[in-house]
């Protein structure tokens, strides 16, 4: 079964500084990454999606992704207290329109 | 607003009851997924349609639960006879692409359900 990881937190980090959430996911058939923020009681929001080994910058996040680790990771520059959150790394085969979501890192932004 | 919309937003219901949640998606979106989010759970894949059509409902419940989107008019989530386990918030999404495609889905505000 096609499993998609992330550390549950709580991660906290001070303002200013870098937050970095990373993802692990079992199937090497998976193609599509997306990373999504949901604030509590909230809708999931999408923040970033990433195809291709490397980097993906846009604005303060950069998505990175390493498909022969199978692992994909979200960068927060210059967290702001708004960043706090909870972050789902979900992902998505080719072919198959479902997507796999890990349990999400709740990410603290400490003033 | 072009945004995904559902309503209504929260919904009790007695136990037996039905359920019936709906779902329109972004102006020019014609796909539609459903997912479920259980308390301090993640979120689960149930149900993805084309317009008159289910393309997959792998992650749909085998009994209860149904799922349409016809030609005109929102898509429907339909629980029947709902239980005290199906309290969760159910979330739509859409997108512009279908199969073969990257195809980013964004989310509408969701239904919170409450079975009484």
């Amino acid at each position: 079964q096609k499993e998609v990881e992330q550390n549950s937190g709580p991660l906290s980090v001070p303002e200013g500084a870098i937050a970095s959430l990373n993802c692990t996911y079992s199937d090497r058939g998976s193609q599509s990454f997306f990373w999504y923020r949901q604030y509590s009681g909230k809708s999931p929001e999408l923040i970033m999606s990433i195809y291709s080994n490397g980097d993906k910058e846009d604005g303060r996040f950069t998505a990175q992704l390493n498909k022969a680790s199978q692992y994909v990771s979200l960068l927060i520059r210059d967290s702001q207290p708004s960043d706090s959150a909870t972050y789902l790394c979900a992902v998505k085969d080719f072919g198959n329109e479902k997507l796999t979501f890990g349990t999400g890192t709740r990410l603290t932004i400490i003033p | 607003n072009a945004g995904v919309m559902q309503n209504p937003r929260h919904l009790v219901r007695r136990r037996g009851q039905e359920a019936r949640l709906r779902c329109s998606p972004m102006k020019g979106h014609s796909h539609v997924y459903w997912y479920r989010q259980l308390p301090e759970e993640g979120l689960k894949f149930m149900v993805y349609l084309q317009k008159e059509n289910i393309i997959d409902e792998s992650g749909m419940p085998k009994e209860r639960f149904s799922a349409e989107f016809p030609k005109e008019g929102p898509s429907i989530l339909r629980i029947q006879q709902v239980v005290r386990g199906d309290s969760a918030a159910y979330f739509c999404a859409s997108s512009p692409r279908g199969t073969g495609g990257a195809g980013e889905q964004y989310f509408g505000p969701g239904t919170r359900l409450t079975v009484t």
